[in-house]
């Protein structure tokens, strides 16, 4: 069946840390991939995606790349800003028919000044 | 542009009593989600509209879970008779079609808690 395996949280940082979040995978076939960000008190939204192998997804710094042969999908940021404390759901859903996505469990993450 | 509304935000009721919730997709997206999310989980897809036909339920407990989308625009969502375990977040999110290249837009959630 289809799963995400994200690493397990929380994540503490000081700001201008180096962030990363591991994401690895299970599905058949090619699935697209994404990463959703959870900001406090607000609804998921798209951070970034990916939809096939070795492409790199970015958004407002943050970079994932799809990677096949180690079905990961893990997520980077060069410097990270207190404002990027939230909860980060790494997802895939089908390459055919339906867009289900499928979730991971989050990785909360707080950066202090 | 006004992002997909849902009501209420947070409801407390006690365990057999009925439940509904509400939801507003963004104004053209055809594709509707409900999902539901349990503490410290990501969420799970409970039933997938097209319009006003439900698609996909496979995941929706049949038993005391019921949805409806009428019109093709405004949903509910109704648990009943609720139980302590429905206790969690149900999200609803739409998008303008079901492919993948399509984003969900989520909304912020209503807070489910069972007494």
């Amino acid at each position: 069946g289809n799963s995400v395996t994200q690493m397990e949280g929380p994540v503490t940082l000081s700001e201008e840390a180096f962030l990363t979040i591991n994401c690895t995978y299970t599905a058949t076939g090619y699935p697209s991939l994404f990463w959703y960000v959870q900001y406090p008190g607000e609804g998921l939204q798209l951070l970034l995606k990916a939809t096939k192998a070795d492409d790199k997804g970015s958004n407002k710094g943050f970079e994932a790349t799809y990677r096949k042969e180690t079905t990961s999908f893990h997520l980077e940021k060069g410097s990270v800003q207190v404002s990027d404390s939230a909860v980060y759901f790494c997802a895939l859903s089908y390459p055919t028919g339906a867009n289900n996505l499928f979730f991971g469990t989050g990785t909360r993450l707080t950066v202090i000044p | 542009e006004a992002g997909v509304v849902q009501s209420p935000r947070y409801k407390i009721i006690e365990k057999k009593q009925p439940v509904a919730f509400w939801c507003n997709p963004i104004s053209g997206h055809n594709t509707l989600y409900w999902y539901l999310q349990n503490l410290g989980q990501g969420p799970e897809l409970l039933i997938r509209y097209e319009n006003e036909e439900a698609v996909d339920d496979s995941q929706l407990p049949k038993d005391r879970f019921s949805a409806e989308r009428l019109k093709g625009v405004d949903s509910t969502l109704k648990i009943q008779p609720a139980e302590l375990g429905d206790s969690a977040v149900y999200l609803c999110a739409s998008s303008p079609g079901d492919r993948v290249s399509y984003e969900q837009y989520f909304g912020p959630g209503t807070r489910l808690t069972v007494t």
